[in-house]
């Protein structure tokens, strides 16, 4: 089951940084928080991964809280091709299976 | 890198048939590889992971003699529907992770199944 809640829909202006939280507050201590987005009708991509310290790659930052509870994903500079669905997933620790959540919808809006 | 095809990418069969779908790592070695359905409007549901050269673990719910599922090499694994039926029709997701890349898992493009 996933372990991750994230609101459903978010709108973000097309220039502007994208902030999509994510509320994971049953982490356990070993189990990292990853993102993907899924553009309609294809597989999901990869964007980037955390376990306790912020990261940053080409795409976008992550920013995890102290305590771990939530994380946010921040596209720096939205543009119309970063509409898509994007999942905050906990990667379960045994196994390493991934269990999506229902994902927040971002549309960036010209 | 790290690139997953699937073929075929749309298939549409009869009811009580069988469809096979191919999910291939192209440029790593994937010691292990997941199945997932997408219904429409609903986000990814887990159904199975496979590691090579054993047999595929089922998530609770999923039937194992419906759903085959065979991981004979690094590089390739199968789903096969048996006995298609109608509301066997979703688009169906493989993902596969490395022997030397961290845990993060890489999709293919999906292959949409529609059953008549």
């Amino acid at each position: 089951d996933a372990k991750t809640t994230q609101p459903p829909s978010m709108d973000c202006a097309e220039g502007r940084a994208a902030n999509l939280p994510c509320n994971h507050s049953t982490i356990s201590g070993n189990e990292y928080v990853y993102w993907y987005r899924q553009i309609h009708s294809q597989g999901p991509q990869y964007i980037i991964h955390g376990l306790k310290n912020n990261e940053t790659n080409e795409m976008a930052s992550l920013i995890i809280t102290e305590d771990r509870k939530s994380s946010t994903l921040i596209l720096p500079h939205a543009t119309l091709r970063d509409t898509a669905v994007y999942y905050c997933i906990v990667r379960v620790d045994t196994g390493n299976q991934f269990y999506f959540g229902t994902g927040t919808s971002l549309t960036v809006i010209p | 890198g790290a690139v997953v095809s699937q073929h075929p990418s749309r298939v549409i069969c009869k009811s009580g048939t069988s469809v096979k779908i191919e999910c291939r790592s192209l440029d790593f070695q994937a010691t292990t590889m997941f199945w997932y359905r997408q219904f429409p409007k609903q986000s990814l549901m887990l159904m199975a992971t496979s590691n090579e050269g054993s047999k595929a673990t089922y998530e609770q719910g999923v039937e194992k003699d419906k759903f085959l599922i065979n991981h004979a090499s690094l590089t390739l694994s199968t789903l096969t529907v048996t006995s298609a039926h109608p509301e066997d029709s979703s688009f169906y997701i493989c993902s596969a992770r490395g022997t030397v890349q961290g845990y993060e898992q890489y999709f293919g493009p999906g292959t949409r199944l529609t059953v008549t």
